[in-house]
């Protein structure tokens, strides 16, 4: 069972403008939800994260908004640049209680167009 | 500190064949993980320990996987006649108690099974 799903495989975007990332997850129990990017032969690198008792995390050019009721965050990336042409994950936790293990979703090939 | 060091970079063996990698974590940090990752998928959660105790394991690591973190330090991660369907990325990733900045992952092992 895939608990935590980023549906949109690709996206494409101009040099400039926003770039909006999906996720969404089904376990209740997450309480922790992380964002990571990933360039090829490389190790997956942390970008943001958020607690389930905000909705709204902010770093720079990345914001995380996190919807508990209906199990849903997404990233947005203001302005984008073609350096942030990457794979993008979700992860999610359920806390130190699950040993902060991460479970994360299938990614988000994101190309931004000069 | 130079971050996560993964060792071999890449490993391609024959199906029956022996393989361990290594971790070399961040010093500071007493929770390490191993993930793997196959072409177009997230990382998937194999195992992790806390200091020198393993205390998961994913049920993805079959009784062929062995992982050890002798004294807390690094940590190996063994594969028993390999098969073909081992073929994968293996990602090590170290962290503090919290999950605010997140894991840092190194730049992984991979595997080709032929």
């Amino acid at each position: 069972d895939q608990q935590v799903k980023q549906n949109s495989p690709s996206l494409s975007v101009q040099e400039g403008r926003i770039s909006i990332l999906n996720c969404d997850y089904t376990n209740s129990m997450f309480d922790y939800f992380l964002w990571y990017k990933k360039y090829p032969a490389e190790g997956p690198t942390f970008l943001i994260s958020i607690s389930s008792i905000k909705d709204k995390n902010e770093d720079g050019r990345f914001t995380v908004f996190l919807n508990k009721s209906a199990k849903h965050l997404s990233l947005h990336i203001v302005p984008s640049q073609p350096g942030d042409s990457a794979v993008y994950f979700c992860a999610a936790s359920a806390g130190v209680a699950a040993g902060n293990k991460l479970t994360f979703g299938g990614g988000t090939r994101v190309l931004v167009k000069p | 500190d130079t971050g996560v060091s993964q060792n071999p970079r890449h490993k391609i063996t024959k199906r029956g064949q022996n393989v361990t990698f290594r971790c070399d974590p961040i010093s500071e940090h007493n929770r390490l993980y191993w993930y793997r990752q196959t072409l177009g998928q997230g990382p998937e959660f194999l195992t992790y320990f806390q200091n020198e105790a393993q205390l998961e394991k994913s049920r993805l690591l079959s009784d062929r996987f062995s992982a050890e973190r002798p004294k807390g330090s690094f940590s190996t991660l063994e594969i028993q006649r390999t098969e073909q369907g081992d073929s994968a990325m293996y990602l090590c990733a170290s962290s503090g108690l919290g999950l605010t900045e997140g894991y840092t992952f190194g730049s992984g092992t991979r595997l080709t099974v032929v």
